[in-house]
């Protein structure tokens, strides 16, 4: 079964509204949580590094504002984008990084389009 | 700065070999490799702690260099189920240890 559970798999909304990601680690703690993104045809980049507890870390040129980083539990992080725009359109993926062996695990990952 | 992976895409036929390259401008902590079928998310392969380290499981295997600046990977007598996305994730040193995959390369397996 799934190590990392993220929901929702698939989100259309209209311009101007907000969407939350959430990723779940089911089988063990992780103090640490990655939020990447992914177009089609390329890699994934990482966005930001969500820590349990404290302020998510932003890698350079993700707006902080416009995506929302919470990782309110050991187990939950949730990722929400603000004021979505056609260009937010993207495969959102989630991993969790297992404490003891350093993988990291991935979410099935959500994909937005936004209309 | 985002590792350099090469070749960007490799098409083989079934039983082939193929070596996928990935390339550091600075030493890493580790380095980790992925799979991504198209519309998943990756699957982890194997990962390499130790500059010279050499490792792998069935036909697929993997190599770290001694500076710890570059990986291989290494598939062989390649099958069909081998086609997808390969990526190498440098994971960083320091307090965040944050993994920043490569380029990626499209490998597709022909019967």
């Amino acid at each position: 079964g799934a190590v990392v559970s993220q929901h929702p798999s698939r989100v259309i909304c209209k311009s101007g509204t907000s969407v939350k990601i959430e990723c779940r680690s089911l089988d063990f703690q992780a103090t640490t949580m990655f939020w990447y993104r992914q177009f089609p045809k390329q890699s994934l980049m990482l966005m930001a590094t969500s820590n349990e507890g404290s302020k998510a870390t932003y890698e350079q040129g993700v707006e902080k504002d416009k995506f929302l980083i919470n990782h309110a539990s050991l187990t939950l992080s949730t990722l929400t984008v603000t004021s979505a725009h056609p260009e937010d359109s993207s495969f959102y993926i989630c991993s969790a990084r297992h404490p003891s062996t350093g993988e990291l695990f991935f979410g099935e990952g959500s994909r937005l389009t936004v209309l | 700065q985002q590792p350099v992976q090469s070749p960007q895409a490799v098409i083989l036929r079934e039983g082939e070999d193929a070596v996928i390259n990935c390339s550091s401008s600075k030493a890493l902590y580790s380095v980790h490799w992925y799979r991504q079928k198209h519309g998943e998310a990756p699957i982890f392969l194997m990962i390499l702690l130790k500059g010279g380290e050499q490792k792998g499981h069935d036909k697929i295997s993997a190599s770290f260099n001694e500076k710890k600046q570059q990986s291989s990977l290494y598939l062989t007598a390649s099958q069909l189920s081998y086609s997808g996305t390969y990526f190498c994730g440098p994971r960083e040193g320091g307090a965040t240890n944050k993994l920043i995959f490569g380029t990626g390369t499209l490998l597709a397996v022909q019967p």
